[in-house]
């Protein structure tokens, strides 16, 4: 039982260069969640969605792009990368019913050049 | 708005107790949670509130006052594994998205 994965573990990019962030979760959850974690922020939410083709905003969205064709994955891309968005980015997801704990993947971390 | 707080860092001995403290004003509530997060891994489910009281799970507990906006985390029989950072989480309403709000952590750090 694999959980909750993402890829790539860690990336460099340039300026400007599109990258996706893949993640995928084995438990059929229904909530997926893209965060990043930055020194001085903590955690921030970038897109949340409840289910297949249901996505929404978080509190820092401006930047990126999510998608949810099935509902095992949820991948994140940044359209034309920034340096403001190296960070680490945290994938999550949970199930419908209580306590609606979130479980996290692994983390992806992006240095953009 | 949405604001919650934590102290930055902490330090304890080993075997000892420690209390971490979070205070939240949210425009809704759904439930407080904590989370335990060692450096360069992922964040791990610790605890969930969602009824005034007190929550034990072995060493750990949780205590949440909804009227007081204060929850805490108590930690027993201190490890040095228990250095690690705590993130405070407060839920959101179904109709805000029922997303997780969290805090910047508190950075426990266990001395022998």
């Amino acid at each position: 039982d694999a959980g909750i994965t993402q890829s790539p573990r860690y990336k460099i990019t340039e300026t400007g260069r599109q990258v996706t962030l893949m993640c995928h979760q084995t438990w059929s959850h229904s909530y997926m969640f893209w965060y990043r974690q930055d020194l001085g922020h903590g955690l921030r939410l970038i897109y949340y969605s409840a289910a297949a083709d249901i996505t929404d905003k978080g509190e820092v969205p401006d930047g990126y792009v999510v998608s949810r064709s099935k509902t095992e994955n949820f991948p994140l891309t940044l359209e034309s990368a920034t340096r403001s968005q190296t960070s680490v980015y945290f994938c999550a997801s949970s199930a419908l019913g209580a306590p609606y704990e979130q479980y996290f993947g692994p983390g992806t971390r992006l240095t953009v050049t | 708005g949405q604001n919650i707080d934590q102290p930055t860092e902490m330090t304890a001995t080993e075997g000892a107790i420690v209390q971490i403290n979070c205070t939240y004003q949210t425009s809704g509530f759904n439930g407080l949670f904590w989370y335990q997060q060692h450096a360069g891994e992922a964040p791990t489910f610790l605890s969930y509130n969602v009824l005034d009281g007190l929550e034990e799970k072995g060493r750990f507990s949780s205590f949440l006052s909804r009227s007081k906006g204060y929850s805490y985390l108590l930690l027993k029989e201190l490890q040095m594994k228990d250095s690690a950072s705590y993130l405070c989480a407060v839920r959101a309403p179904y109709n805000q998205g029922g997303k997780l709000i969290f805090g910047q952590g508190t950075e426990l750090s266990v001395k022998p």
